[in-house]
């Protein structure tokens, strides 16, 4: 069965940073894209980054370019999100997704 | 960047109904369109890839089609497990875009 564990979220003061994992099981990690999508309160769903199988490309919505990274661990099957500078608007629940699956999401709030 | 422009924002609806939700794409996406099934305090759920093919799993009520640069997803004979919010997204170019939901409730 096809699992996505996303960990790493909580409360954080702006222009700071946090760490988000998602624990990849049930597929073999390393011959997938992946995703990063978040959804603030109440509101629509919405692109953050994605990274290729090997992790060797790397795409951003512009609005987290150069303050997110996202990266991956193949042999972990982990997928990772760093989040530096963190501002207000980068409050959400941010989902890892595989496109069919998704995780239960992480919410992350960054208020002072 | 490619604009999904999604209608109608809400629905109200019986039991038994047809309901077409559409999406509009403002560039050529081919058929890299999916839509999702989001439940409250829920994660997405995959009900169309490829603009028109059937996730397993998901009855087949649910279909999708294209028209052009409109994409469309229907139920037929609406059930009450359909309740919920509709997004269409386009994963043809980045930055991937998704519509601005559907809510459909019923009556």
């Amino acid at each position: 069965e096809v699992q996505l564990v996303e960990s790493g979220g909580g409360l954080v003061q702006p222009g700071r940073s946090l760490k988000l994992s998602c624990a990849a099981s049930g597929f073999t990690f390393s011959n997938y894209y992946m995703a990063w999508v978040r959804q603030a309160p109440t509101k629509g769903l919405e692109w953050v980054a994605s990274i290729t199988n090997s992790g060797g490309s790397t795409y951003y919505r512009d609005s987290v370019k150069g303050r997110f990274t996202i990266s991956r661990d193949n042999a972990k099957s982990t997928l990772y999100l760093q989040m530096d500078s963190l501002r207000s608007e980068d409050t959400a629940t941010y989902y890892c997704t595989r496109g069919a699956y998704w995780g239960q999401g992480v919410m992350v709030t960054v208020s002072s | 960047d490619i604009q999904m422009t999604q209608s109608p924002s809400s629905m109200s609806v019986s039991l038994g109904d047809r309901v077409t939700i559409t999406c509009r794409a403002s560039q050529d996406i081919g058929n890299y369109l999916s839509w999702y099934q989001q439940k409250p305090e829920k994660s997405p759920k995959l009900m169309i890839y490829g603009a028109t093919n059937l996730e397993d799993g998901v009855p087949s009520r649910f279909s999708g089609s294209r028209s052009g640069s409109d994409y469309s997803l229907t139920i037929n004979s609406l059930e009450s497990e359909d309740t919920g919010i509709y997004f269409c997204l386009q994963h043809k170019q980045y930055p991937w875009t998704f519509g601005g939901g559907t809510k459909l409730e019923l009556k």
